[in-house]
C-alpha cells in the first residue's frame, strides 16, 4: 500500500510570510500533483510534476519533485489571505494495483491572516 | 470548456436506502474516477472507469458500485447506506488510460445518511 505523509497538517501565518508544505513517501511515484480545495468544493489542480528533480513555478508558488520521485514540496512566498485553503498532494503510478488511482496526502490547512 | 459536473449537489438519505450519484466528464475525456472524502479520512479512491469498463477498485465493500455509459458519463451507486457513508463524493476525469496521472475534479456531491 502506497502512503503519502503530508506535513504540517495545520499552518497559521501572517500575510507576507513564507511557508513550505512537504509530502513524503517510501514509494516511488510516476508523477505527483498538488491541488487546492475550498470548503464544500472539489480539489483544483495547481501543478503536475513528473521528472525527478523538477521545479515548477506558478507565480508565488514553487513546486519541487524529489530526485528519487518519492517526495515533493510546495513553497509559497509572501503568502496572502487569498492563499487560505486546503492543500493536497497526490501521487500517481502508471501500473500495478495503483494504476489509475491517486494516493492523497492528509492535506495541509493553511490560514493566512491579514 | 466545461469542467467536470456532478449531480445532485446534496443528497439526504436514511440508513438502508440506496443513493445514486452522477458525473459528466470533461469533453473528450474517457476516464472517470470516484473518490470519497469523509471527515478526518482524506480522499480515498473508490473506482476507475475507462471506455465503459471498470479498470481499478479501491478498498470499499461491494455495495459501492457504478458504471460508465457510452457517452463516458458515470454513475456511482451506494446500496444499503450506512451512517459512515456520509461524505463528499468527488468525481474526476482524465484523457484516458494513457493520461491517468492528471485528474480534474468536479465540485462533488455531499451525501448525508441519517
Amino acid at each position: 500500500t502506497q502512503l503519502l505523509e503530508q506535513s504540517p497538517q495545520f499552518l497559521s501565518i501572517q500575510e507576507g510570510e513564507n511557508l513550505t508544505v512537504y509530502c513524503n513517501s517510501s514509494s516511488v511515484f510516476s508523477s505527483l500533483q498538488w491541488y487546492r480545495q475550498e470548503p464544500g468544493e472539489g480539489p483544483v489542480l495547481l501543478v503536475t510534476v513528473v521528472t525527478g528533480g523538477e521545479v515548477k513555478k506558478l507565480k508565488r508558488l514553487t513546486f519541487q519533485f524529489g530526485d528519487a520521485r518519492k517526495d515533493s514540496s510546495l513553497h509559497i512566498t509572501a503568502a496572502q489571505p487569498g492563499d487560505t485553503g486546503l492543500y493536497l498532494c497526490a501521487g500517481a503510478n502508471a501500473g500495478g494495483t495503483s494504476y489509475g488511482k491517486l494516493t492523497f496526502g492528509q492535506g495541509t490547512i493553511l490560514t493566512v491572516h491579514p | 470548456e466545461a469542467g467536470v459536473t456532478q449531480s445532485p449537489t446534496h443528497l439526504i438519505k436514511t440508513r438502508g436506502q440506496q443513493a445514486t450519484l452522477r458525473c459528466s466528464p470533461i469533453s473528450g475525456h474517457t476516464s472517470v474516477y470516484w473518490y470519497q472524502q469523509a471527515l478526518g479520512l482524506g480522499l480515498q479512491f473508490l473506482l476507475w472507469y475507462d471506455e465503459g469498463e471498470e479498470r481499478n477498485r479501491g478498498n470499499f465493500p461491494p455495495r459501492f458500485s457504478g458504471r460508465q455509459f457510452p457517452n463516458y458519463s458515470s454513475e456511482l451507486n451506494v446500496n444499503a447506506l450506512e451512517l459512515e457513508d456520509s461524505a463528499l463524493y468527488l468525481c474526476a476525469s482524465s484523457g484516458g488510460r494513457r493520461y491517468t496521472d492528471t485528474q480534474y475534479f468536479g465540485p462533488g456531491t455531499r451525501l448525508t445518511v441519517l
